[in-house]
Parts: structure tokens; sequence; C-alpha cells
């Protein structure tokens, strides 16, 4: 079974805007963690934001979590083609050892 | 490239038949996991090992699923009498510690 939910499903947008996708857990987590694949590949981390913090940079990357509403939210600026690709967050819960991931949002880039 | 290996990428089988798949995680990673994913959804967690000891499995994890890590090394899962529901992604994980995981590239398996 799923943990979270990620908003929205798909996203299709211009290179060189903002994307923005959100992510909704249920349970107490040590971390939340993103991870981008492309089609057919596996999964390439992202960033980590661990459950004391509420925002995190890198790169072209911005992560929120706000975890009184059990939701975070990763923006990505500046798009490129090249981050076509699906978007997952999974949740590192407190006393679990394994991931639990959404069902991801299924970015598109158009050039 | 992760780091974390996995053979084969690919896998085409008959219903019934048994097959194998190999994850190398990073090699200072005490921590192996093993989940699925199947097409439009996010990865499932099947079981996960500390260094050789299983310490939890999956309900999703059948009786025809085994999985094993010897010398807390390389893993391997083995399905026997697939079935076509068994196609999927096999993805491996590693990590040290409740650090970050990092992923294989997966095995694609469909099962005709």
């Amino acid at each position: 079974s799923q943990q979270g939910e990620e908003d929205p499903q798909a996203l299709s947008i211009q290179e060189g805007e903002n994307a923005t996708m959100n992510c909704s857990y249920k349970t107490s987590i040590n971390n939340l963690q993103w991870y981008r694949q492309n089609s057919g590949r596996g999964l390439v981390h992202l960033i980590l934001i661990r459950s004391n913090e509420r925002e995190k940079h890198s790169g072209r990357l911005r992560v929120t979590l706000d975890t009184s509403k059990k939701s975070s939210s990763l923006l990505i600026t500046a798009s490129r083609a090249a981050d076509t690709a699906s978007y997952f967050c999974a949740t590192d819960g407190q006393g679990a050892q394994k991931l639990v991931f959404g069902q991801g949002t299924r970015l598109t880039i158009n050039p | 490239d992760t780091g974390v290996s996995q053979d084969p990428r690919h896998k085409i089988t008959k219903r019934g038949q048994n097959v194998t798949f190999r994850c190398d995680p990073i090699s200072e990673h005490n921590r192996l996991y093993w989940y699925r994913q199947t097409l439009g959804q996010g990865p499932e967690f099947l079981t996960y090992f500390q260094n050789e000891a299983q310490l939890e499995k999956s309900r999703l994890l059948s009786d025809r699923f085994s999985a094993e890590r010897p010398k807390g090394s390389f893993s391997t899962l083995e399905i026997q009498r697939t079935e076509q529901g068994d196609s999927a992604m096999y993805l491996c994980a590693s990590r040290q510690g409740k650090e970050t995981q990092y992923f294989g590239p997966g095995t694609r398996l469909l099962v005709l």
C-alpha cells in the first residue's frame, strides 16, 4: 500500500517555467526524500529533508516540509527539457526501515 | 550511476519458470532493500536485509519469492513458478544506517 498522494499526477509546462509538485503522507516520519525516475530507469535521489527541517535547497530544487500538515512540496525552477521525468516522494517512517512511496508526478517540459 | 548494480537488466520468461535476480550494493552499505514497481505506480517495499539478516518481509512477498544476502554483500531475489502478475520492475537499493537509499537501475521482468 502506498502512503502518500502526489499532486498533480501529471504536469506539463514550457521550458523555463517553474514546476511545483506536492506530496501528502499519513504517518509520522524521520525524513522525506524526493526521487526522479526517467522512463524505464532506476530512481535517482534528489534531496532528503529531515522532520525537523522546514526547507532545503539543492541547485534548482527547493523542498519544503510541513509536518503539521503532513505535506511536502518540490519546486524545480527554470525547468529544462532534461527535467522531463516522474518525480516521487518517499517517507522514512519512525521505527520503520523502508521507504514508502507516493504514486508520483509525471512532469513533461515542452521545448 | 549510483553505485548499486543489478543483473540482468531485462528478463523475459514463460509462466511457470523460475527466475533469479542479483543486486550488488554499494560496498560499505549494511542495509539492502528490494522493491517492486508496476507501471504507473511508485515502488512498493518487498524485503530488507541488515548485513546478512533478513529483517522484514512485505505481505507482497508470497511463498514463491525468496531473497538471500549471503555474507552480507550481494543479494539475490528468486521467483519460483512465475505468474503473469509478477511482471514488473524489481528495484534494489542500499544504504548505510538511516541515510539516503541509493537505487540500482532495476530488473524489468516480463512473464509471458
